[in-house]
């Protein structure tokens, strides 16, 4: 079993919808969690993080986590083109130092 | 403006020829990592250091050697590289190593092509 499990994809939505991307993690202990968007040939950007059970908004992104079912989802609210890269879910083991194991990553595309 | 940067952004190179990757950021940052990302693999760590002449192995360490001589410098070498090391390469950093709630700040990549 993968560490940090995502869905590659495409998933396709229309500008304005709501885009839901999901991910799974394995280490059960795991404290913190960061979505990552990536642009094709640029580095990965930091849009969410979070550590505690229920969810953060931050915007049009909504970031929610249920450590029970060790599962964390990024919520886009009225999806745009411009939202249109690939998503990655990355999860700092509980190692006692920095130590982000990431998602192969989740391709959104939102379509005018 | 604070940011990590890398050198050179493109590298077209042959087998077994030498290669250093340099790695700066502005941010005093004492955690620097570096990744490799593949189709289909996903971003993999290659190595990490937690401070100043303190480095360990990543997940995919073979064929690869790292320094940390400086705070902001931590270059990526290939002694003598092969075609699968094709790859593009990401410097990142973080402000604490030993805080786990830090963000890794990412520097633009390296695109390396190994003939």
């Amino acid at each position: 079993q993968k560490e940090v499990e995502q869905n590659s994809g495409p998933l396709s939505v229309p500008e304005g919808a709501i885009a839901s991307l999901n991910c799974t993690y394995s280490d059960r202990v795991s404290q913190s969690f960061f979505w990552y968007r990536q642009y094709s040939g640029k580095s990965p950007e930091l849009i969410m993080s979070i550590y505690s059970n229920g969810d953060k908004e931050d915007g049009r992104f909504t970031a929610q986590l249920n450590k029970a079912s060790q599962y964390v989802s990024l919520l886009i609210r009225d999806s745009q083109p411009s939202d249109s890269a690939t998503y990655l879910c990355a999860v700092n083991m509980n190692t006692g130092f920095q130590k982000l194991v990431f998602g192969t990553g989740t391709r959104l595309l939102v379509s005018p | 403006e604070a940011q990590v940067t890398q050198n050179p952004r493109y590298l077209i190179t042959v087998t077994g020829k030498k290669l250093t990757v340099t790695c700066s950021q502005n941010m005093n940052h004492e955690y620097m990592s570096w990744y490799r990302q593949d189709p289909g693999l996903g971003l993999r760590q290659i190595y990490y250091s937690m401070n100043v002449e303190v480095t360990d192995k990543g997940d995919v360490p073979e064929g690869y050697k790292v320094s940390r001589k400086e705070k902001r410098n931590f270059p990526l070498i290939l002694e003598s590289p092969s075609p699968n090391q094709t790859s593009l390469y990401f410097c990142a950093s973080s402000l604490s190593a030993g805080a786990s709630y830090n963000e890794q700040f990412f520097g633009p990549g390296t695109r390396l092509t190994v003939l």
